[in-house]
């Protein structure tokens, strides 16, 4: 059953700590994507890679990182430096850059970060 | 700046009848429009999209209109069933850019 797995569904951390999230697809495709999402927000571009070892910065990228090792895995650290941690963080993927009329975006089911 | 819009943050329908909604995009570039639908806690899941080039693309139930001389596209559902109550993205794309541009959402209730 292909999809892209994020864990955990919820987290919990204290201020001034790192924390990855995970995510894992089986889909076999090429490019993948956080986002996040915060109340009557919408969907923010955090992170996107396009390939295997290689990202790109999105709209709201500060205080946060990511690496691209393999191809069915995109973590994303939310650094101590992430002014606004809490929220609900979206893992998405492509079949290819060209994301739209016939290779829309997949998501996972999201995680919530919580940091207090 | 936010280039996709979606100025109704939420609606309520009745069951059977039709929910419209709306979003208004400020880049003329944009290759592809595409309607996504939310659950609370899942990650949205792709419902329609239409080419730039089209005004009309309809599946089932869900039809999108665009206009482009108004840079206005709305998503219709008929008829309305209470299984559709979510919060429906409008999204965008430019074929030369990274990602797809979100608005904020459209929380739709519909009531039996």
């Amino acid at each position: 059953d292909g999809g892209i797995t994020q864990s955990p569904k919820y987290l919990f951390r204290k201020e001034g700590q790192n924390v990855t999230l995970s995510c894992e697809q089986n889909l076999n495709h090429d490019a993948m994507y956080w986002y996040r999402q915060d109340p009557g927000q919408g969907l923010r571009l955090i992170y996107y890679s396009q390939i295997v070892n290689d990202f790109q910065k999105g709209d709201i990228a500060e205080g946060y990182s990511v690496s691209r090792e393999k191809k069915e895995s995109f973590p994303l650290t939310v650094t101590s430096a992430q002014k606004n941690p809490t929220a609900f963080y979206l893992c998405a993927s492509s079949p290819d850059d060209h994301t739209g009329y016939n290779s829309p975006l997949h998501f996972g089911n999201g995680t919530r970060l919580t940091v207090t | 700046d936010q280039q996709v819009k979606q100025n109704s943050p939420s609606l309520s329908v009745q069951e059977g009848r039709i929910s419209i909604l709306n979003c208004d995009y400020t880049n003329s570039m944009f290759d592809y429009f595409l309607w996504y639908k939310k659950y609370p806690a899942e990650g949205p899941t792709f419902l329609i999209s239409i080419s730039s080039i089209k005004d009309k693309n309809e599946d089932g139930r869900f039809t999108v209109f665009l206009n482009k001389s108004a840079k206005h596209l709305s998503l219709h559902i008929v008829p309305s069933q209470p299984g559709d109550s979510a919060v429906y993205f409008c999204a965008a794309w430019v074929d030369s850019g990274y990602a797809l541009n979100f608005g904020k959402g459209t929380s739709l209730l519909v009531t039996p």
